[in-house]
């Protein structure tokens, strides 16, 4: 597609429960980066990926979530035993720029979560 | 910690005016900023980004200036039209790939 693709657009799940949210970004966007956002707040920065590499997981609240991009375009975060506070929407962005460079980051519609 | 802020959570203006959005910064270090547009619903839309060598940079109807020396940024809006409506966010980004977002101005346009 044109542009980052991101699903579920909605994910429900009970707590305790792992989900997986799935990004396809632009076709030949070397740079993926996962946001978090909360209503009416900025997207707060969890990963970064170059290629398939994951160059800095620094924002990842905690060991409950990881993320991989194994042929270095699509890429999956992966929620593991869910909690309330995890609810919130989830962004993928990606980049034709490699790390270290300036560019613009082009957003995907989002992943909604909501832990009950 | 540093971070990226914004003076006015919201801003409403008359269609036709101009309109002024604010952001300050305290990351020194950061070299490159961005201004994002976010309408309801959507994910956040690039409008115009500077580099800290710059003083003002102009795009189609918006302008984005920076003072380094108050650390400040700002976007004006000219002519503000109703499809102007949306959040909009600063970013900044210190020599390396992750940006900062700040917390958004909503700003909304008046028939």
């Amino acid at each position: 597609g044109a542009g980052v693709s991101q699903s579920p657009r909605y994910k429900v799940t009970k707590r305790g429960q792992d989900v997986a949210l799935r990004c396809d970004p632009i076709s030949g966007h070397v740079s993926l980066y996962w946001y978090r956002q909360a209503l009416g707040q900025g997207p707060e920065f969890l990963t970064y990926f170059n290629y398939e590499a994951q160059q800095d997981k620094s924002g990842l609240p905690n060991d409950r979530f990881s993320a991989e991009r194994p042929e270095g375009s699509i890429s999956t975060l992966t929620i593991q035993r869910t909690e309330q506070r995890d609810s919130a929407m989830y962004r993928c962005a990606s980049s034709t720029r490699s790390g270290g460079g300036t560019g613009e980051l082009f957003f995907g519609e989002g992943s909604r979560l909501t832990v009950l | 910690g540093e971070s990226v802020g914004l003076h006015l959570p919201t801003l409403s203006v008359q269609e036709g005016d101009n309109s002024i959005i604010n952001c300050a910064y305290s990351n020194s270090a950061s070299d490159y900023f961005i201004w994002y547009k976010q309408e309801s619903g959507k994910g956040p839309q690039f409008i115009i980004d500077i580099r800290s060598n710059m003083d003002k940079r102009q795009g189609q109807r918006v302008t984005v200036l920076l003072n380094k020396t108050v650390k400040h940024l700002s976007l004006q809006i000219a002519a503000t039209q109703p499809g102007d409506s949306a959040v909009y966010f600063c970013a900044e980004k210190m020599s390396n790939y992750k940006l900062t977002f700040g917390k958004g101005t909503l700003l909304t346009v008046n028939p």
